[in-house]
Order: C-alpha cells, then structure tokens, then sequence
C-alpha cells in the first residue's frame, strides 16, 4: 500500500498562475483533508471532506477550491496564486468512522509563489 | 474558537532521561486528543490517541495523560533516544467530536547523546 500520494512534490508558480495539487489514498478512508503548513504558524486546515461527495471549509479556505473526485482522490486548486500561498501543503486522510480519527498523511507539496 | 497551545517551541534534553511535553487547550473539552511526530521534510505520522474518558494511554516508552479538568494533556518519552528528536504535535477535533482536526505549533525535541 503506498498509502496518501501528493504530487507534484515541488511546485514554483508566479503570481496569478493556477494549478492544482493531488492527493490519493489506497486505504479506503472515508475522510480527506488538506492542510497547510507554514513556520511560526503550524498547520491549518483549509478543506476536509468527512465523506464522498461532501467538503467543507476549514481555518484557512480562501484562496482555494477542493474536489472530492471519488473516494480515494482529493483535490485542491489555486485559481490564482498569490505569494501568501507560498507553503508546504499536506493531504491526509482517516476512516472517518467513530473511532478511527487517527490521519495519515502525504509528504507533501512544496509550493513557492514569486 | 478551540485554541491550542503547547507551551515549549524547543526542548533539550539528555539521553536516557523523560522528555514530557505539554499541550493546554482553552475551550471546549475534546471527545479525544491526539499526539503526532514532525521530522524535517515529513508529514506528520500519528502516535497515540486518547478519549476524554481515558486517563492515561501507553504504547511502548510512550505514555500519555489528558486531565480535562485542567484542560491540559501531557506527553512523555521515558529512556528517550536520539532517534526521538523530532517535533511532537498535539491535535484536537476541530469541533468537539468530529474528524477534523485542529493542531498546536508543535515542540521540537533534541536529544543528546
């Protein structure tokens, strides 16, 4: 099992390009999330979807949109990126189900906006 | 809002001794608190999870309290190794029983040989 997959690794936009990371899980979990995470600040939640076909927002939402595609992929786009994005962005994913709340997550993307 | 603080950024300690690490919340009680390890250009990886109803929580030199009166878990490491020097961070259920999860700043352990 390869577990929570994040591509690309490494990403340097410029201001105002889009694009959108990726996220996969081969654990069958219900719940996914994307967190940011930045030095002094920790990580912040920016979307979650507790099940398929549902998101919602999080801490830190604007700026991004996300897309639960089917249950194992969770995607987060930046329409138009701005500089305060530049971060390192983590996907996890957890059963969901009442009991199983430990996360798993990505290694993450590395994202810089010039 | 729930707010999370764990009370070190950094904390420096020998081979062979416990490392206790602190984690205050301010709001609600939390149905569970959960710890995860942070090594640089990593995800976190969970550790240990435990309930409201829970007092203490081990798993092999690792223990775990959560003391809901003073709103407050703490986080040992008995016989600590350099290997564990990592940052340790505590989360919380974002609202107060569901999956997603809020996290504090974290604190960096430095083990020394």
């Amino acid at each position: 099992n390869a577990g929570v997959t994040q591509t690309p690794k490494f990403q340097v936009l410029k201001t105002g390009q889009s694009m959108t990371l990726q996220c996969a899980q081969d654990m069958n979990h219900n719940s996914m999330y994307w967190y940011r995470q930045d030095p002094g600040m920790g990580l912040r939640l920016i979307y979650y979807s507790a099940s398929e076909g549902t998101t919602d927002k999080g801490e830190v939402p604007n700026g991004y949109n996300v897309s639960r595609l089917n249950k194992r992929e969770f995607s987060l786009r930046l329409e138009s990126a701005a500089p305060s994005q530049t971060s390192v962005y983590f996907c996890a994913s957890s059963g969901g189900q009442k009991g199983n709340y430990e996360q798993y997550f990505g290694p993450g993307t590395r994202l810089t906006v010039t | 809002s729930q707010k999370i603080e764990q009370n070190s950024e950094a904390l420096n300690i020998q081979e062979g001794k416990t490392a206790t690490l602190t984690c205050n919340y301010t709001n609600y009680s939390p149905a569970y608190l959960q710890w995860y390890r942070q090594d640089p250009g990593r995800g976190p990886v969970f550790l240990l999870l435990i309930r409201e109803n829970e007092k203490e929580k081990r798993k092999e030199r690792l223990k775990v309290t959560f003391d809901t009166t003073l709103k407050q878990s703490l986080f040992h490491i008995t016989a600590s190794q350099p290997a564990d020097s990592a940052t340790y961070l505590c989360a919380l259920p974002e609202n107060q029983a569901g999956t997603a999860l809020i996290f504090g700043k974290g604190t960096t352990l430095s083990v020394s040989s």
